[in-house]
């Protein structure tokens, strides 16, 4: 069974800094990339990140661009957002999700059960 | 680009419900649309890939098409049951970026 772990949402202060984690399991972590996904009320899902499965492509939502980085640990079968400069509207439940093997359309195959992070002074 | 949705639609069990997806700048046929349904209180997960695939596990009544001449694709769904009220979301790609619509609330009444 596919299961994705995130941890290490919490309260932090604007201007901050907070890393986040996944831990994946039932899958070969190694033939995956893996994507980052957000959810807030009034914002709906928001795409956030995205690594290839060796970690050579990587991207950014413009929102986030320039203070958050992905990373990823095959030998862990893990993936971690580390998120600088927090901002208020960084406040969201973020999902990790298994996106997909090489060559084929990314999409979000999988999803854990998300991770709340809460940007307030 | 951005990708509009119905705010809600509701149907009656047993019916057949279409949910739009449109696209605002950009060829809908140049990137494939995704599908994701997501129930109260959980996360989302896919229904159709690849405009019109359905993953393992998701039933054929879950159906997906593009129109070129409306730009827009749809999630129709056929012998509604209530299982099915759920939170929809549509998205694609372009540019090396993800870009989901905004969901549409499906009520079963």
């Amino acid at each position: 069974e596919v299961q994705l772990v995130e941890s290490g949402g919490v309260v932090a202060q604007p201007g901050g800094s907070l890393r986040i984690s996944c831990a994946a399991s039932g899958f070969n972590f190694d033939d995956y990339a893996m994507h980052w996904v957000r959810q807030t009320p009034g914002r709906g899902l928001e795409w956030v990140s995205f690594i290839t499965w060796d970690s050579v492509s990587i991207s950014y939502a413009d929102s986030v661009k320039g203070r958050f980085t992905v990373s990823r640990d095959n030998g862990r079968k893990s993936v971690f957002l580390q998120m600088n400069n927090l901002k208020d509207e960084d406040t969201a439940l973020y999902y990790c999700t298994r996106g997909s093997q090489l060559g084929d359309v990314q999409y979000f195959q999988q999803w854990g059960q998300g991770t709340l992070v809460t940007v307030s002074s | 680009f951005l990708l509009t949705q119905p705010h809600s639609v509701s149907e009656s069990p047993g019916k057949t419900v279409t949910i739009s997806c449109t696209r605002t700048s950009g060829n809908i046929a140049s990137n494939y649309v995704q599908w994701y349904q997501q129930r109260p209180g959980s996360s989302p997960t896919p229904v159709l890939f690849e405009d019109r695939r359905r993953p393992s596990g998701v039933p054929d009544r879950f159906s997906g098409s593009v129109d070129s001449t409306s730009n827009s694709a749809s999630l129709t769904i056929s012998g509604l049951q209530t299982e099915d009220e759920a939170d929809y979301y549509c998205q694609s790609f372009d540019s090396d970026n993800w870009v989901f619509g905004g969901g549409t609330r499906l009520t079963v009444l």
